[in-house]
């Protein structure tokens, strides 16, 4: 069974101060990994896909990267409006819907 | 344009209800997908439909009905609900099958009294 997990549930930074969220995968097969962010009663925002190890995507002060078995969203000098959860998925089982890793809070103070 | 709109963005409904969920793009996406969300839950997927055919339906109950008219509109039709389907529901579209991204629409937020 496909599974996504992420890390860690919940983190607080200063503004400025800057970091990296997990996600962890096993699939069979990789078809991409999205990345997403969500605001509180909101739909999720679709932020970058990647499909390959070694492949990179930048979107302000995000980059995506992805290996093998893991991707990483790095956040440089965060500002309070990047607080947010933020989802990675993929392409599930012999489905074309998405599953869900279960987010990473992330708070930035100012 | 990436925009998936839905209406109504609220809705509160008693257990004897019939009411619609609309979900609409004008991408020219050809996958349309219904999800679930509980509070502090990632989205779980409820359905899938594909060149406007129901391809995927995650044993859900059968209380909850999905429609494709066209490939640019996606309902889902709720009847006799119970208080624990109250969360937010999620429409979303993609380019077709194979690993495209999805684009999710705003939510409708159901209350079911």
């Amino acid at each position: 069974e496909d599974q996504v997990t992420q890390s860690p549930e919940a983190l607080r930074l200063q503004e400025g101060e800057s970091s990296s969220l997990n996600c962890s995968y096993t699939v069979s097969g990789l078809r991409g990994l999205f990345w997403y962010r969500q605001d509180p009663g909101k739909g999720p925002e679709f932020l970058f896909t990647l499909y390959s190890a070694g492949e990179e995507k930048e979107k302000e002060r995000l980059k995506a990267t992805l290996t093998k078995k893991e991707s990483f969203l790095h956040i440089t000098a965060p500002k309070p409006e990047d607080s947010a959860t933020y989802l990675c998925a993929v392409p599930g089982g012999g489905a074309d819907g998405l599953t869900f890793g279960k987010g990473t809070h992330l708070i930035i103070q100012p | 344009d990436t925009e998936v709109t839905q209406t109504p963005k609220h809705l509160v409904m008693g257990m004897t209800n019939k009411k619609s969920l609309k979900c609409e793009q004008h991408m020219g996406h050809r996958a349309m997908y219904w999800y679930k969300q509980k509070a502090k839950k990632p989205p779980e997927l409820m359905f899938v439909y594909s060149y406007e055919k129901l391809s995927i339906n995650e044993s859900v109950p059968s209380r909850f009905s999905p429609e494709c008219p066209n490939s640019s509109l996606l309902n889902l039709h709720l009847h006799a609900l119970q208080p624990e389907d109250s969360a937010l529901y999620l429409c979303a579209s993609s380019r077709g099958e194979g690993g495209n991204e999805q684009y999710f629409g705003p939510g409708t937020r159901l209350t079911v009294t």
